[in-house]
């Protein structure tokens, strides 16, 4: 699986929309970017995957740029609960294989 | 809304000592995984079954581990003789119904403690 990048931590204000970057630049056409977060150490949970185009639902919206190699998670209104660490994971789709975590973005949500 | 369960939420065990960790999967599901977090370190993987069998494992796996589906309900990691660097927190996943692409829905964990 391709390697990713985030930054280690991001504030953000209650309310605000949180802008969360990954950079995947060694992509390969069939892999897929997955974002999982982990609040506190619960389990980790799906929040959203995509391949090219631009992804939203109930939890965020996914965009990818146009040659793939970075990607941005948006959550619109960004609460309390959203604090967290989030991975960006980068996976052929199709697969069941393992999920490789990195160390993440911890985005705290400030009031 | 369906979920993936873990009892026990804490284990402490000494050293040496044989444990089973167990999960209930999603009932449709038929990939199933464990993971671990050490305390303040990434997730790690663990292995992955299906249809029965081991599909993959990491290093960590070792002979020490081994995991089972003995009905049609539960999932279990065994820790053979534990060691003091198997305290960690044990994730069980499952995933893949028909219509899923393929993420991996996380139970809450074990918190499993080696004195």
């Amino acid at each position: 699986d391709a390697k990713t990048t985030q930054p280690p931590s991001m504030d953000c204000a209650e309310g605000r929309a949180a802008n969360l970057p990954c950079n995947h630049s060694t992509i390969s056409g069939n892999e897929y970017v997955y974002w999982y977060r982990q609040i506190h150490s619960q389990g980790p949970q799906y929040i959203i995957h995509g391949l090219k185009n631009n992804e939203t639902n109930e939890m965020a919206s996914l965009i990818i740029t146009e040659d793939r190699k970075s990607s941005t998670l948006i959550l619109p209104h960004a609460t309390l609960r959203d604090t967290a660490v989030y991975y960006c994971i980068v996976r052929v789709v199709g697969s069941n294989y393992k999920l490789t975590f990195g160390k993440g973005t911890l985005l705290t949500v400030n009031p | 809304e369906p979920e993936v369960t873990q009892t026990p939420s804490h284990q402490v065990t000494q050293m040496g000592q044989e444990v089973i960790l167990r999960c209930v999967p999603i009932s449709n599901h038929l990939y199933f995984y464990w993971y671990r977090q050490i305390l303040g370190q990434k997730v790690e993987f663990l292995v992955s079954f299906y249809n029965n069998e081991i599909s993959e494992k990491s290093e960590i796996f070792d002979d020490q581990f081994s995991v089972e589906r003995p009905d049609g309900s539960n999932f279990t990691l065994k820790i053979r003789s534990t060691k003091l660097e198997d305290s960690a927190m044990y994730f069980c996943a499952s995933s893949h119904d028909r219509d899923s692409y393929n993420e991996q829905f996380f139970g809450p964990g074990t918190r499993l403690t080696v004195l």
